[in-house]
């Protein structure tokens, strides 16, 4: 199994440019993330999902649209980048455990936005 | 709501010593907490976990953890560094409904430097 994989492994994005940050995962897990991790600010939720079709958001959502068409992929998109978006971003999966479930992370993709 | 303190921002041991990395959370009920390591541009390596059951918990590359309720803390211990420790440390809890772990609340690190 390859686990968690994330593309691209660095972008740099102009202010106002799109772009769609990919996550993959062959664990068949239900449940997949994204973090944003920031210098001082550890990890915070971006969007999660419980499973193919059914998306929520986390802590900081503004700026990032997900969508979950099937099991294995969650896609993070940024429909008009800013400079507040530099950021590290981690995607996330685990399966199901009745609330205990362990998150296993892919490398991260670093984001600049000039 | 949850939350996650991690008061040392920045750490310095010597290769050999004990080192302790403090953790405290804030949470009414059980909280389900873990511990992740982060190495120099790399993604997050789950070290250990707590759930249920014995509070002393054991993870993987020598390290501990002990949940203590009366403290709320779950702190992370190594009896003797490596140099290869070097690395941030994350705590996290719980976040979702009831405590539940598919969503996750993390302090904000602390980071491990070894000195030879």
């Amino acid at each position: 199994n390859a686990g968690v994989t994330q593309t691209p492994k660095f972008q740099v994005l102009k202010t106002g440019q799109s772009m769609t940050l990919q996550c993959a995962q062959d664990m068949n897990h239900e449940y997949m993330s994204w973090y944003r991790q920031d210098p001082g600010m550890g990890l915070r939720l971006i969007h999660y999902s419980v499973g193919a079709g059914i998306t929520d958001q986390g802590e900081v959502p503004n700026g990032y649209n997900v969508s979950r068409s099937t099991t294995e992929d969650f896609p993070l998109r940024l429909l008009s980048a800013a400079p507040s978006q530099t950021s590290v971003y981690f995607c996330a999966s685990s399966y199901r455990d009745r609330g205990r479930e362990t998150q296993y992370f892919g490398p991260g993709t670093r984001l600049l936005v000039l | 709501a949850q939350s996650v303190t991690q008061p040392d921002i920045h750490i310095t041991v010597s290769e050999g010593a004990s080192l302790e990395l403090r953790c405290n959370y804030s949470y009414g009920a059980t909280p389900y907490l873990f511990w992740y390591v982060q190495s120099p541009g790399q993604g997050l390596q789950l070290l250990l976990k707590y759930f249920s059951g014995d509070t002393l918990v054991q993870g993987i590359k020598g390290f501990e953890a002990e949940f203590k309720r009366s403290q709320s803390s779950f702190n992370l211990r190594k009896p003797s560094v490596h140099w290869s420790d070097a690395a941030e440390y994350f705590c996290a809890v719980g976040a979702g409904y009831g405590g539940a772990t598919n969503k996750l609340i993390f302090g904000t690190g602390t980071l491990l430097a070894v000195q030879p």
